[in-house]
């Protein structure tokens, strides 16, 4: 199974900061990467596709990089509904696995 | 407006079985894959099982391979996992999911049944 490591696991930010939280496959995937935002009680909600295609609906300070092995999430600026958590996923083969995860938090 | 909801979640003995139901509306069910992803309480997210849209091509984790079944009914819009021989591990919050065009990610998720394996 390709394993998919995110870091930080979680970080502390003000509003209107720049976060990055970055995703490492175990071995390459191409662009078959995938962002999720994920708020307490709630389903996750898909932010980026395909490493760097921003979902329908999903605001423009989001975006995505990478491809291979190394990947990033980029919010330019911290708004207040996107403390949550971010889960990264590959779908380059079966299973399907996600990353444990950053919890951006209030600092 | 696209909607999935799942239904049939609960509280289980070990070694019991649940089926869980997820009714879609809003698009063409019988063009698109299906998934079923879990989630345990506090934990990450981890994918259970998918099957393609004429149920052809169906996949499994290992964690759940010979217990637990995907399958679909095109002509009523509904997804479906029967789980056997449930553990204890296998709480979690269940979610189905939709694979967006291309089938490479889920662009849509139902709000989420829990099952809850305990004696």
């Amino acid at each position: 199974d390709i394993q998919m490591t995110q870091f930080p696991s979680s970080l502390s930010a003000f509003v209107g900061e720049r976060v990055t939280v970055t995703c490492r496959a175990s071995q390459t995937i191409n662009n078959y990467l995938n962002w999720y935002q994920q708020k307490p009680g709630k389903a996750p909600k898909l932010l980026i596709y395909a490493a760097s295609s921003l979902q329908s609906g999903v605001p423009s300070r989001f975006s995505g990089s990478g491809s291979g092995t190394d990947f990033t999430l980029t919010i330019s600026s911290l708004h207040p509904e996107d403390f949550a958590i971010y889960y990264c996923q590959q779908t380059y083969n079966t299973p399907r696995t996600f990353g444990q995860g950053t919890k951006v938090e209030f600092k | 407006e696209v909607q999935l909801v799942e239904s049939g979640g609960g509280l289980v003995k070990p070694g019991g079985s649940l089926r869980l139901s997820c009714a879609v509306s809003g698009f063409s069910f019988s063009g698109y894959s299906m998934n079923w992803v879990r989630q345990a309480p506090g934990k990450g997210l981890e994918w259970v099982s998918s099957i393609s849209s004429r149920s052809t091509y169906i996949h499994y984790a290992d964690s759940v391979r010979g217990r637990f079944t995907i399958s679909r009914d095109n002509a009523k819009n509904s997804l479906y996992l029967q789980m056997n021989s449930l553990r204890a591990d296998d709480t979690a919050v269940y979610y189905c999911a939709r694979n967006g065009p291309g089938g490479s990610y889920e662009d849509y998720w139902g709000q989420g049944t829990l099952v809850t394996v305990s004696s």
